[in-house]
């Protein structure tokens, strides 16, 4: 089936900082890829997203490339700030016209002043 | 426009117990979608709801279900609540397309004790 993997463990970083968040995917066929951020005490909201392959997803500053051949979708910031501090999912849909999601288990990135 | 409102924010519920959760999407959304998010197994689909049909279904015990009303209102509910059930439950709405982006609630948290 779908599945979403996602570096292990959280992310601590300095404000102005680069950020890099790592995704690889296993799925059949041509999925969508998207990546949602979660803030403290707030549900999901989405960041960015990309339907086929070689698209660039991009949004706030942050930005994710397709790439089919290494089955990737990471997530990079130039410089992050302390706003930026929050959880992020790397999510894939496959193309049967659902909604059905398939989630990593998400990284919790600290930017520190 | 109001985003996707969860009712309640919080329940406490004692094992045996049954719980209904009920969640108001977005207006002119057909869509609505439920997963489980816990520290251990990250976000996991239950099941998706278009026009008062049941579209997907997740991996879960017939304990949990759900219904969708004719005003695309959904309702969650889980009968004989085990421990392992304790999670923040999401709900999401779109308008139903394939591909459309989820929108989230900010989700009830169910403690079983």
């Amino acid at each position: 089936g779908n599945s979403v993997t996602q570096m292990e463990g959280p992310v601590t970083l300095s404000e102005e900082a680069f950020l890099t968040i790592n995704c690889t995917y296993t799925a059949t066929g041509y999925p969508s890829l998207f990546w949602y951020v979660q803030y403290p005490g707030e549900g999901l909201q989405l960041l960015l997203k990309a339907t086929k392959a070689d698209d660039k997803g991009s949004n706030k500053g942050f930005e994710a490339t397709y790439r089919k051949e290494t089955t990737s979708f990471h997530l990079e910031k130039g410089s992050v700030q302390v706003s930026d501090s929050a959880v992020y999912f790397c999510a894939l849909s496959d193309r049967g016209g659902n909604n059905r999601l398939a989630f990593g288990k998400g990284n919790q990135v600290v930017v520190i002043p | 426009k109001a985003g996707v409102t969860q009712t309640p924010r919080y329940l406490i519920k004692t094992r045996g117990q049954q719980v209904t959760l009920s969640c108001s999407p977005i207006s002119g959304h057909r869509s609505v979608s439920w997963y489980q998010q816990t520290p251990g197994q990250g976000l996991q689909f239950l099941f998706e709801y278009f026009s008062e049909t049941q579209r997907n279904k997740g991996n879960f015990p017939g304990r949990f279900s759900g219904r969708q009303f004719s005003n695309s209102r959904s309702e969650m509910n889980v009968s004989t609540l085990e421990l392992g059930d304790s999670a923040l439950y999401l709900c999401a709405s779109s308008p139903g397309q394939a591909n459309s982006p989820l929108h989230f609630g900010n989700g009830t948290r169910l403690t079983v004790t």
